[in-house]
C-alpha cells in the first residue's frame, strides 16, 4: 500500500492559483492517484484521478510526472469556498479490495 | 449530492452500549465501504463490502462488524463501545470495475460519553 506525503497546511488568497503537491514514491504500477475534497462534518467528495501526466477537468487539474512518484494538484482562481482539507490518495483501481490510505490531508485556507 | 444516505446523523451512546448505523448506496453502486474519522484526522478504512460480502478489512477489532443487504445498503455495528470510538463515520459507495470514484454520505457522528 502507497503512503502519501503532502503538506499539512497552505494558504492562499482568492482569485490565486493553488497547488497542492503530493509525495508518493512507492506507487505501484497499477495504482492511481486520487483527490478528495472535504469541508468541516461532510463526507469527502471526488475532485480528480489520474493515472499518468495530465488531467483536467472543470474544478481542477492534475499534473504527474513521468516516475510517477509525485502529483501536483491544481485549483486555479480559488475563492473561498475552495477553504477545505484536501486528501492524496494512491491505490489500486481494482474496485473490490481497495483499501486507500488517507493521511492528515492538507488543509487549504483561502483568504479574502 | 453524491446520492449516499446515512443515518442518524448524530448520536450518543455510553461505555458498553452497542450501536447500529445504517447507509443507503447510490443507485447501481455494488460497493459500500466504511470509515472512522477522529477529529483533526482523516478517514481510516474499517471494511469493505461487495456484493454482500466482506471483502476487506482494516485494522479493526472484531467488535466493528458490518452487514451489505440484497439492494446493497449496509449496516455498521459496533459492540461494547470505547470513547475512542466517538468519531464521525463515513460510508462511501461505489461501483466494481468503474472509475473508483468513491461516492461519500454526510456521515454520522457518534459520541460515546
Amino acid at each position: 500500500l502507497a503512503k502519501t506525503t503532502q503538506p499539512i497546511s497552505m494558504d492562499s488568497y482568492e482569485g490565486q492559483e493553488v497547488n497542492i503537491t503530493c509525495s508518493h514514491n512507492n506507487i505501484a504500477t497499477n495504482d492511481y492517484i486520487t483527490w478528495y475534497q472535504q469541508f468541516p462534518s461532510q463526507g469527502p467528495r471526488f475532485i480528480i484521478q489520474g493515472y499518468k501526466t495530465k488531467v483536467t477537468n472543470e474544478v481542477a487539474s492534475l499534473f504527474i510526472p513521468a516516475d510517477r512518484k509525485s502529483s501536483t494538484l491544481s485549483l486555479p482562481r480559488v475563492s473561498l469556498s475552495d477553504t477545505a482539507v484536501y486528501y492524496c490518495l494512491v491505490g489500486a483501481n481494482a474496485g473490490n479490495n481497495r483499501k486507500l490510505i488517507w493521511g492528515l490531508g492538507t488543509s487549504l485556507a483561502v483568504n479574502p | 449530492e453524491t446520492g449516499v444516505t446515512q443515518s442518524p446523523t448524530h448520536l450518543i451512546k455510553t461505555r458498553g452500549q452497542q450501536v447500529t448505523l445504517r447507509c443507503s448506496s447510490q443507485s447501481g453502486h455494488n460497493t459500500v465501504s466504511w470509515y472512522q474519522q477522529a477529529l483533526g484526522q482523516g478517514p481510516q478504512f474499517i471494511f469493505q463490502y461487495y456484493r454482500e460480502e466482506e471483502n476487506g478489512r482494516g485494522n479493526f477489532p472484531p467488535r466493528f462488524s458490518g452487514l451489505q443487504f440484497p439492494n446493497y445498503s449496509s449496516e455498521l455495528n459496533v459492540n461494547a463501545l470505547e470513547l475512542d470510538d466517538s468519531a464521525l463515520y463515513l460510508c462511501a459507495s461505489s461501483f466494481n470495475g468503474a472509475t473508483g470514484e468513491l461516492f461519500f454520505g454526510e456521515g454520522s457522528r457518534l459520541t460515546v460519553l
